[in-house]
């Protein structure tokens, strides 16, 4: 399994400004992967952090709202730009497992708060 | 993902009863499933998968059952106890390796 640390684990925002979201994992990993989690709802992928190259975002997420790096295979960070009370939501960072197992192991989040 | 309402449904069991809890995936091409269990101001946590060569799958406590006729999965959780209360997801792979897409979700409350 690899252990998978976030910074920050919460934070208060003002309106119109950005922030950016740290991920440590305790191993090399291919692909990590962002996710957002709106109050009361499910996991929605927002982008795959791809390491070497642009990160792959899903629909609906754009690069200037949400620029993502990854220098190396252990570390990623998520901004989120220009925040808006409607970004209020925990962002999970996620990585795979083994090849053979699929599973994707998350941390623990960070949980955002847009005044 | 499309958003399902600030409430998710939720289930509700009496400690000692099996839980049964059904999500419908999205995707006839999703060749991977997963079950996740979210606590609350957690990460998600692994419970079980299941590949879609396969209808039925069990491990401790839990069982997963797949149709992919009707696309749609099911979590038994046998003997529930107050430790199950969490939120429960379903997370399908679509084809791309490691990617996953997380179904609406459904609470699981364990009255003692």
């Amino acid at each position: 399994s690899a252990v998978i640390s976030q910074k920050p684990s919460r934070d208060i925002c003002q309106r119109g400004t950005s922030l950016t979201i740290q991920c440590q994992v305790d191993s090399q990993v291919t692909m990590m992967f962002w996710y957002r989690q709106q109050p009361g709802q499910s996991l929605t992928l927002i982008a795959t952090a791809n390491q070497g190259s642009e990160a792959t975002y899903e629909s609906g997420f754009v690069i200037d709202k949400f620029p993502i790096s990854r220098p190396n295979l252990t570390f990623s960070t998520l901004t989120v730009s220009n925040m808006s009370p409607e970004d209020s939501s925990i962002y999970l960072c996620s990585v795979g497992g083994q090849a053979n197992t699929g599973e994707l192991f998350f941390g623990e989040g960070s949980r955002l708060t847009v005044l | 993902g499309e958003s399902v309402g600030l409430h998710l449904p939720t289930l509700s069991v009496q400690e000692g009863d099996n839980s049964i809890i059904n999500c419908a995936y999205s995707n006839s091409a999703s060749d991977y499933f997963i079950w996740y269990k979210q606590e609350s101001g957690k990460g998600p946590q692994f419970i079980i998968d299941i590949r879609s060569n396969m209808d039925k799958r069990q491990g401790q406590r839990v069982t997963v059952l797949l149709n992919k006729t009707v696309k749609h999965l099911s979590l038994q959780i046998a003997a529930t106890q107050p430790g199950d209360s969490a939120v429960y997801f379903c997370a399908e792979n679509i084809r791309n390796f490691n990617k996953f897409y997380f179904g609406s979700g459904t609470k699981l409350n364990v009255k003692p």
